[in-house]
């Protein structure tokens, strides 16, 4: 079966320029979940989405960064006017429910010039 | 509050002999623990996971790991390594009393398999 699907999977963009990630979760997962991964930060969690629940921002670096998941499924991460630290990995992950292993998506890797 | 800890960046191990990457956590209610592992411009792919039950736990590709309550460690072993096992492992908790789902990643170790 398909797994989580990300999309785009490379992106370069200019300093201050708006930037849309899309994510598609493995069908029948109600758990979304999105991640950051920098060089010398680790894997950071940035928010999460479980069903009709409001979701759980608190990782969210700043108020520059959003995420909306629409009709329970697809997910898209925006980030407003981007600065050069906003570069790194972004991975989404589902799961079947909130107690169950994530899976991710292979990523994408944002740049900004 | 919940941490983890892998203290090791890089581990070196000769292919066939045994590979174990650590991991200790801090959690304030019980732990759920998770192994991950990375390959180059991919995702996370779920190596294994403990929740309760049996401390050793086994998963994907031959790897296994035991839950130690008292030292709040969850190494990851495999008995004989393979070169294909060269990648980036994460270990993850999440407290089980806590609401959600919110991993919390240790820094990565890199795994490197000689021949």
């Amino acid at each position: 079966g398909a797994g989580v699907s990300q999309s785009p999977s490379n992106k370069v963009t200019e300093k201050g320029k708006d930037v849309e990630l899309r994510c598609d979760p493995i069908s029948g997962h109600t758990a979304l979940y999105w991640y950051r991964q920098s060089l010398g930060q680790g894997l950071e969690f940035l928010i999460y989405f479980q069903g009709n629940s409001a979701p759980d921002k608190s990782g969210l670096p700043s108020d520059r960064f959003s995420a909306e998941r629409t009709g329970g499924s697809v997910s898209t991460l925006t980030i407003q006017r981007t600065q050069q630290e906003d570069s790194a990995v972004y991975l989404c992950a589902s799961s079947v429910r909130q107690d169950q292993p994530q899976h991710f998506g292979d990523g994408t890797r944002l740049s900004i010039l | 509050a919940q941490s983890v800890a892998q203290p090791e960046d890089q581990v070196n191990v000769a292919e066939g002999n045994p590979l174990t990457v650590k991991c200790t956590y801090s959690v304030s209610g019980n732990p759920y623990l998770f192994w991950y592992v990375q390959y180059p411009n991919r995702g996370l792919q779920f190596l294994l996971k403990y929740i309760t039950g049996d401390n050793l736990v086994k998963g994907s590709y031959g790897f296994e790991a035991e839950f130690n309550k008292s030292q709040t460690s969850f190494h990851l072993k495999k008995p004989s390594a393979l070169v294909s096992d060269s990648a980036l492992y994460f270990c993850a908790v999440r407290d089980g009393k806590a609401a959600g789902n919110k991993l919390t990643f240790g820094g990565g170790t890199r795994v490197l398999v000689k021949p």
